[in-house]
């Protein structure tokens, strides 16, 4: 069973620096993809960035990336530049490409000081 | 035009009593699913659907009853509403495939007195 995990509960950052938000995934599945959604506290949920296990580069979107090292199983995300506006829940999520389903970590805190 | 649309936003009911939330989307995707947010913000599964089809049922109680009309709905009907069955509700929509990602409604708060 795919398994999600995400260490850091709250991360605090200031604004305009970069940050990291964690996130390992367990899978027997050679083919699945990694997303990362953010959720302010508004509550929808916002798609932000998508990794597939066979891509060779890292993803990028706009002051998102995503760090993946396929051998550690772990796909962080990294905010650059960060904004007032980027203090929300940030969610990491797997889907494998055999299943239905796409598995949430327990989400990362993230507070920008100004 | 809202993606996925779910209705509605807030429900405030008291045990017992029998609920349902409805969701449409409007992308034509196959696969639709209904997901629980409790109060720690944890996402959990609840069901999936492809093409009117079950696909996933997690362990949830059968108090918890999704109905399918057609591939872009998907309701949740729930009886004998508990206390803990408080949360926020969220459908999503996706297509097939593990590089989809999942389009979400804004979600229905539910609050059982």
């Amino acid at each position: 069973a795919q398994k999600i995990t995400q260490t850091q509960p709250g991360m605090f950052v200031q604004e305009k620096e970069a940050v990291t938000l964690d996130c390992t995934y367990d899978t027997s599945d050679p083919s699945y993809g990694l997303f990362w959604y953010k959720q302010p506290s508004s509550g929808e949920m916002i798609f932000l960035i998508y990794q597939g296990s066979y891509d060779q580069q890292n993803a990028t979107e706009g002051r998102y990336s995503l760090n993946f090292q396929k051998a550690r199983k772990s796909a962080n995300l990294v905010i650059s530049a960060s904004q007032l506006g980027d203090s929300a829940m940030y969610f990491c999520a797997m889907r494998e490409a055999h299943n239905n389903d796409m598995r949430f970590g327990a989400g990362t805190r993230l507070t920008v000081k100004p | 035009d809202t993606a996925v649309s779910q209705t509605p936003k807030y429900l405030v009911t008291q045990m017992g009593n029998d609920k349902s939330i409805k969701c449409e989307q409007n992308l034509g995707h196959d696969t639709m699913y209904w997901y629980k947010q409790d109060s720690k913000k944890f996402l959990k599964i609840m069901f999936s659907y492809n093409n009117k089809e079950l696909i996933i049922n997690e362990t949830v109680p059968n108090r918890f009853s999704p109905k399918s009309p057609d591939k872009a709905h998907l309701n949740l009907h729930i009886n004998s509403l508990e206390l803990g069955d408080s949360a926020v509700y969220f459908c999503a929509s996706s297509r097939r495939g593990g590089n989809e990602k999942l389009f979400f409604g804004s979600g229905t708060q539910l609050s059982v007195l």
